[in-house]
C-alpha cells in the first residue's frame, strides 16, 4: 500500500524564493497534518486540515506561510518569501477518521528544505 | 516549561542492556500517549501506545502514570536495530488528534 508521498525530498533555494512542498496523503484518510522539524524546535504542527477544511492553523508561523487542500488527495505547503530560517524537514501526515485523539498518524517521508 | 519533557540522551548501551526513557508532560488533561521512533533521517514511526494500565509488546513496555503527568519506555535486550529517536507524544485535549511531541531520547545500541 502507498504510504504518504511528498515531493520533493530535498529542496534547495535561495532566500526571497517561492517554495511550494506537496503532500499525496493516504486514500481514505479524512485528516492532513503539517509539521516541521528542526534541532532547535523539535517536531511541531503547522497546520490541521480535516475533510479539506483547515481546522487548526495556530502553528503557522506568519503569513509568508500558507497552505492549501483543494482535494481529498493533495495538500501544497508554500512559502513566500523564504528566509534561512525556515531551513527544515517538513513533514505531512494522514490519519483514517475525524482526527480522534486514539488514530494513528502516519507520516510521509519527508521534504528537507535548505534555503541559502 | 515545555509541554512534553525528555532526557535527550543520548544513552550508549551494549547490545542485550535494558534501558528506559522517561517522559514528564504538563497538561493534566492530556487524553492519549504513545511513543514514536525515528531513525536517523527518517520520518517518526509509531511504536506503541501507553494505557494507563501498563502495555507491553515483545521486548518494549509502556507504562503511563496520570496522577505524576509521567510515561516511561522500557526495552529489553536492547538490538542493534533500536538505535534511533525514541519521541514521546501526548494529544492535546483540544478536541482532535493534536500531537505533541517530546524533542526525543537518541539510543545507540553498540556491540
Amino acid at each position: 500500500d502507498a504510504g504518504v508521498i511528498q515531493s520533493p525530498r530535498h529542496e534547495v533555494t535561495e532566500m526571497g524564493q517561492e517554495v511550494t512542498l506537496r503532500c499525496k496523503p493516504i486514500s481514505g484518510h479524512n485528516s492532513l497534518f503539517w509539521y516541521r522539524q528542526t534541532m532547535m524546535r523539535g517536531l511541531e504542527l503547522l497546520i490541521y486540515f480535516n475533510n479539506n477544511v483547515p481546522i487548526d492553523d495556530s502553528g503557522m508561523p506568519e503569513d509568508r506561510f500558507s497552505a492549501k487542500m483543494p482535494n481529498a488527495s493533495f495538500s501544497t505547503l508554500k512559502i513566500q518569501p523564504s528566509e534561512p530560517r525556515d531551513s527544515a524537514v517538513y513533514f505531512c501526515a494522514s490519519s483514517p477518521r475525524q482526527g480522534q485523539s486514539t488514530d494513528t498518524q502516519y507520516f510521509g517521508p519527508g521534504t528537507r528544505l535548505t534555503v541559502l | 516549561r515545555k509541554e512534553v519533557e525528555q532526557d535527550p540522551g543520548p544513552f550508549n548501551v551494549p547490545e542485550g542492556a535494558t534501558v528506559a526513557f522517561n517522559c514528564t508532560y504538563s497538561n493534566s488533561a492530556s487524553q492519549s500517549f504513545f511513543w514514536y521512533r525515528q531513525d536517523c533521517r527518517k520520518e517518526p514511526k509509531l511504536l506503541m501506545s501507553v494505557y494507563s494500565s501498563g502495555n507491553e509488546d515483545g521486548r518494549f513496555t509502556a507504562q503511563l502514570n496520570r496522577a505524576s503527568q509521567y510515561i516511561s519506555l522500557l526495552i529489553r535486550d536492547s538490538k542493534l536495530s533500536d538505535s534511533a529517536t525514541y519521541l514521546c507524544v501526548v494529544t492535546f485535549s483540544g478536541g482532535y488528534n493534536k500531537l505533541i511531541f517530546g524533542a526525543g531520547t537518541r539510543l545507540a545500541v553498540h556491540p
